[in-house]
């Protein structure tokens, strides 16, 4: 079964700081991966998608890589700020049964201004 | 555009009370449905998913039961509910893309 791991749980860091937040899932045979944030009591929303066929998209300030043979992915991001705070999730769509995201724990990452 | 409902935002509830959810889409057609519970601390467990009207797929034995009366309608309910139901649920949706959309979520206490 699908385990999608994020590290680290949390993190505090300096506005304007770039930073990078990991994910890894322990099997590659997926369609794509999603990074999503969901602000405290809030739902998920959707950040960057990327296809199993590509290595990176890009979103404004956000940069996200995928290395499926390695089961690995980074959210990338530049100049942090306040409003970036949240907690970042990333999910992987399996190839198999019915298509379903299996999602990591987060990182909680807290911008200090 | 495509938009998501879900409803109540917050619920606090007795144990042994029913319960009812619902999620609503709006703007799109024959979307897959899904209903999933962030616990405290815990990932996002994925507990119903629905390919197409009364079709409900469960992927966790438990104390609860989805349902897919229209097309756009996905409903959690509950009989009885117990403390461990308490949670943070959300309700997701995809069509034909690849992309995945989350209502708003609805905090459930269970007291």
């Amino acid at each position: 079964k699908q385990e999608v791991t994020q590290i680290p749980a949390a993190l505090s860091v300096p506005e304007g700081e770039n930073l990078v937040l990991n994910c890894s899932f322990t099997d590659s045979a997926i369609y794509n991966l999603q990074w999503f944030r969901q602000d405290p009591g809030k739902g998920l929303t959707s950040l960057l998608l990327i296809q199993s066929s590509q290595r990176e998209q890009t979103s404004g300030r956000l940069n996200a890589s995928l290395d499926k043979s390695s089961g690995r992915s980074t959210l990338y991001i530049a100049a942090s700020q306040p409003g970036d705070s949240a907690t970042y999730l990333c999910a992987v769509r399996q190839q198999t049964g019915a298509n379903n995201l299996f999602f990591g724990t987060g990182t909680r990452l807290t911008v200090i201004p | 555009s495509q938009t998501i409902h879900q409803w109540p935002a917050t619920l606090v509830q007795p144990v042994g009370s029913p319960l009812s959810l619902e999620c609503t889409v709006e703007g799109t057609s024959n979307p897959n449905l899904y209903w999933y519970r962030q616990a405290a601390g815990r990932g996002l467990q994925l507990l119903f998913y629905s390919v197409g009207i009364g079709q409900i797929s469960s992927e966790v034995p438990q104390n609860l039961s989805a349902s897919r009366p229209q097309d756009r309608q996905f409903i959690l309910s509950s009989k009885k509910l117990l403390l461990s139901d308490s949670g943070f649920y959300l309700c997701a949706w995809r069509d034909g893309t690849i992309e995945a959309f989350f209502g708003q979520g609805t905090r459930l206490t269970v007291v």
